[in-house]
């Protein structure tokens, strides 16, 4: 039974490039998350989704980030427009339902430059 | 705000010696605290969850116990291999994890 996975595992961008980083949730897991690690920070929540609904994107930037869970395919986090403050770690995360345990991902470690 | 803080920031045990990790919270209405490992370069992985004072859970030399403002993570006689960062993460919500910073936990031979 495959984990979550992440991919790609390193991306790097220019200042201004768009950052799309996907996630594949554990078989049988509908509830999605995305956290953001900062250099010698804590992860931080970002968006909790299920399939083609955001249920809370209270973490989200408001602007130049998004998020998405279609019907069929990875969940994806896109970054518009990069800008260095933006390089982290970004970790999803699956779960079977709400306040049971929830599996990581390896990350994806976005870079601007 | 709701806060989680860790400590000691970092431990380093010799093999064999005891201790305890601390995560102190202000985490209102609590619905479940999760506890990770984590390895450099590496996502988090899954330990304990914990929903309501008194109750602990153990798995291998780990232990985890929860009070109304704290947890504890007990690890009894460590190996090298136990040498990781240690997180923890109350929850109000369900699902958003309100992740501590860690303790980084370097057990020698």
């Amino acid at each position: 039974n495959a984990g979550v996975m992440q991919n790609p595992r390193h991306l790097v961008r220019r200042r201004g490039q768009e950052a799309r980083l996907r996630c594949s949730p554990m078989k049988g897991h509908s509830h999605v998350y995305w956290y953001r690690q900062l250099p010698e920070e804590g992860l931080k929540f970002m968006v909790y989704l299920q399939k083609e609904n955001i249920i809370d994107e209270s973490g989200m930037p408001k602007e130049r980030f998004s998020a998405e869970f279609p019907k069929e395919g990875p969940s994806i986090l896109r970054i518009q427009q990069v800008v260095r403050g933006d390089s982290a770690a970004y970790f999803c995360a699956s779960s079977r339902d709400t306040n049971t345990e929830a599996f990581f991902g390896q990350g994806t470690r976005l870079t601007v430059v | 705000e709701d806060q989680v803080t860790q400590s000691p920031e970092a431990l380093r045990l010799q093999e064999g010696e005891s201790s305890s990790l601390n995560c102190s919270y202000t985490v209102s209405g609590l619905r479940g605290l999760f506890w990770y490992r984590q390895d450099p370069g590496k996502g988090p992985e899954f330990l304990f969850t914990l929903y309501s004072a008194g109750e602990e859970k153990e798995k291998e030399r780990l232990k985890a116990t929860l009070t109304k403002k704290e947890s504890f993570l007990h690890i009894t006689a460590p190996k090298p291999e136990d040498s990781a960062t240690y997180l923890c993460a109350p929850t109000d919500s369900g699902y958003a994890l309100n992740f501590g910073k860690g303790t980084s936990l370097l057990v020698t031979p």
